[in-house]
C-alpha cells in the first residue's frame, strides 16, 4: 500500500495567516493526490483534487501544488472558519486510496 | 442533489457481524466510472478506506481486512451495503460511506471522493 505522510500533525496559526501543509507518499503518485477538511462530528469535505484543481464551491484561498512524491496544500489568509483537520488521500492506486494522518489546525 | 446516509446498529457485541447501509440519492449506482467506497475513521484517528464497489459490480477490498469484508450492491433500492464479520472492540469508529467522482484532466482520469454520507457511530462493545 501506497503510504501517506503528512506534516506538520498539528498547526497553530491565526486569523490572515498564510498557512502550509506539507504531504509526502511513499511512491511516486503523479498528480493523483486530494485534499480534504474535517471539522469536528462532520464527514470530510473535498477541496483539492488532482493536486492542484479547486473542487467547485471551495473558496479561492485554498490552493495545492506538487508531483510525484511532495505535495502543498496552501490557505492563503486564513479564516475563523478553516481551522479543521486536514487529510490528503493518494487516488494512484484508486479504488485502494491511502490518507494521510491528517494535520490538525488550530487558533494561535 | 447527490446525497448518501448510512445506517446501521450503534452498538455490537464483539464477535457479531456487522452490516451497514448506505442509501444513494441524486444519482445511479449503475453511472459508469462511478462507484461507492466505505471508509472508516476510529475516534481521534485518521481516515481508513475498507471497501469500494464499482458501477458494474466488480469489488475491491482493504488489503488488512478483505477476509472480514464483503460489499454488495442493490441497484434499484439504491443501496450499497456493508458486513464485517467478527468485530472486536478495535473496530469502534464512525463508518463513512462516500461517491467515487472524477474529472478527465488532458489524457488521464482523476478520482476523488466528491460526496459524503454523516457517518454512523459504531461502537464494538460486551
Amino acid at each position: 500500500d501506497i503510504q501517506m505522510t503528512q506534516s506538520p500533525s498539528s498547526l497553530s496559526a491565526s486569523v490572515g495567516d498564510r498557512v502550509t501543509i506539507t504531504c509526502r507518499a511513499s511512491q511516486s503518485i503523479s498528480s493523483y493526490l486530494n485534499w480534504y477538511q474535517q471539522k469536528p462530528g462532520k464527514a470530510p469535505k473535498l477541496l483539492i483534487y488532482a493536486a492542484s484543481s479547486l473542487q467547485s464551491g471551495v473558496p479561492s484561498r485554498f490552493s495545492g501544488s506538487g508531483s510525484g512524491t511532495d505535495f502543498t496544500l496552501t490557505i492563503s489568509s486564513l479564516q475563523p472558519e478553516d481551522f479543521a483537520t486536514y487529510y490528503c488521500q493518494q487516488s494512484y492506486s484508486t479504488p485502494r486510496i491511502t490518507f494521510g494522518q491528517g494535520t490538525r489546525l488550530e487558533i494561535k | 442533489q447527490v446525497t448518501l446516509k448510512e445506517s446501521g446498529p450503534v452498538l455490537v457485541k464483539p464477535t457479531e457481524t456487522l452490516t451497514l447501509t448506505c442509501t444513494v440519492s441524486g444519482f445511479s449506482l449503475s453511472n459508469a466510472r462511478m462507484g461507492v467506497s466505505w471508509i472508516r475513521q476510529p475516534p481521534g484517528k485518521a481516515l481508513e478506506w475498507l471497501a469500494h464497489i464499482f458501477s458494474n459490480d466488480e469489488k475491491s477490498y482493504s488489503t488488512s481486512l478483505k477476509s472480514r469484508l464483503t460489499i454488495s450492491k442493490d441497484t434499484s433500492k439504491s443501496q450499497v451495503v456493508l458486513t464485517m464479520t467478527n468485530m472486536d472492540p478495535v473496530d469502534t469508529a464512525t463508518y463513512y460511506c462516500a461517491r467515487r467522482a472524477f474529472s478527465p484532466i488532458k489524457w488521464s482520469y482523476y478520482y476523488y471522493m466528491d460526496v459524503w454520507g454523516k457517518g454512523t457511530t459504531v461502537t464494538v462493545s460486551s
